[in-house]
């Protein structure tokens, strides 16, 4: 079984700043994948960044990067030059093969960020 | 990204009645389907997961008869929500996913409301 706890329910950040979202879980599984997801108002679910577990490096996309320690099971999520748009819900979410190739994602409770003009 | 469509974006049904809410995936093969709920401000629950030609794993707690789902095709899934009443209403989303593909992909997700 795997948990995935996010221990920050809301966060603000001001524009242009940085922002951390910290993520811990749990699994017993070496293979496995993380995941960050962004859900804005409109509610749909929009993927973030991704890191495979088996990587060291950590994962980057444009102004998003993440803070993988395996070891302490830790994975932070690290939004640089926040925009108003960044605004939303935030997920964090691991998933490893539950069978058949199905990957079965299970979410943390969520981050609301808030950007502030 | 691929693209998971999902119909319809919000109904109203009247308690005692059935709804079904379509997941397509437009531009792939999707080998497996994820059923989630979503309560205000709350995280997605996973309802069950489902194979396509197979039966699907509902998580425990999810009534199976109460919520049926059927994946006849790669590329469509459906949830029926059976003699919906109140408490049923919430937001439903679906995600697909290609085999052996690590990466889900979200339906707009359906706000169902019960009268």
């Amino acid at each position: 079984a795997q948990t995935v706890t996010q221990s920050q329910p809301e966060m603000s950040v001001q524009e242009a700043e940085t922002v951390t979202l910290s993520c811990t879980y749990d699994t017993s599984e070496s293979d496995y994948y993380l995941f960050w997801y962004k859900q804005p108002p409109s509610r749909q679910m929009i993927l973030v960044i991704r890191q495979e577990a088996y990587k060291q490096q950590n994962a980057t996309e444009n102004r998003f990067s993440v803070n993988f320690q395996k070891a302490a099971k830790s994975f932070s999520l690290k939004i640089s030059d926040s925009q108003l748009g960044d605004a939303a819900m935030y997920f964090c979410a691991s998933a490893l093969d539950s069978g058949a190739g199905s990957y079965q994602l299970t979410f943390g409770k969520g981050t609301k960020l808030s950007v502030i003009p | 990204g691929a693209v998971v469509s999902q119909h319809p974006s919000r109904v109203i049904c009247k308690s005692g009645t059935s709804v079904k809410i379509e997941c397509r995936s437009l531009d792939f093969q999707a080998t497996t389907m994820f059923w989630y709920r979503q309560f205000p401000k709350q995280s997605l629950m996973l309802m069950a997961t489902s194979n396509e030609g197979s039966k699907a794993t509902y998580e425990q707690g999810v009534e199976k008869d109460k919520f049926l789902i059927n994946h006849a095709s790669l590329t469509l899934s459906t949830l029926t929500v059976t003699s919906a009443h109140p408490e049923d209403s919430s937001f439903y989303i679906c995600s697909a996913r290609a085999l052996m593909n690590t990466e889900a992909f979200f339906g707009q997700g359906t706000r169902l409301t019960v009268v």
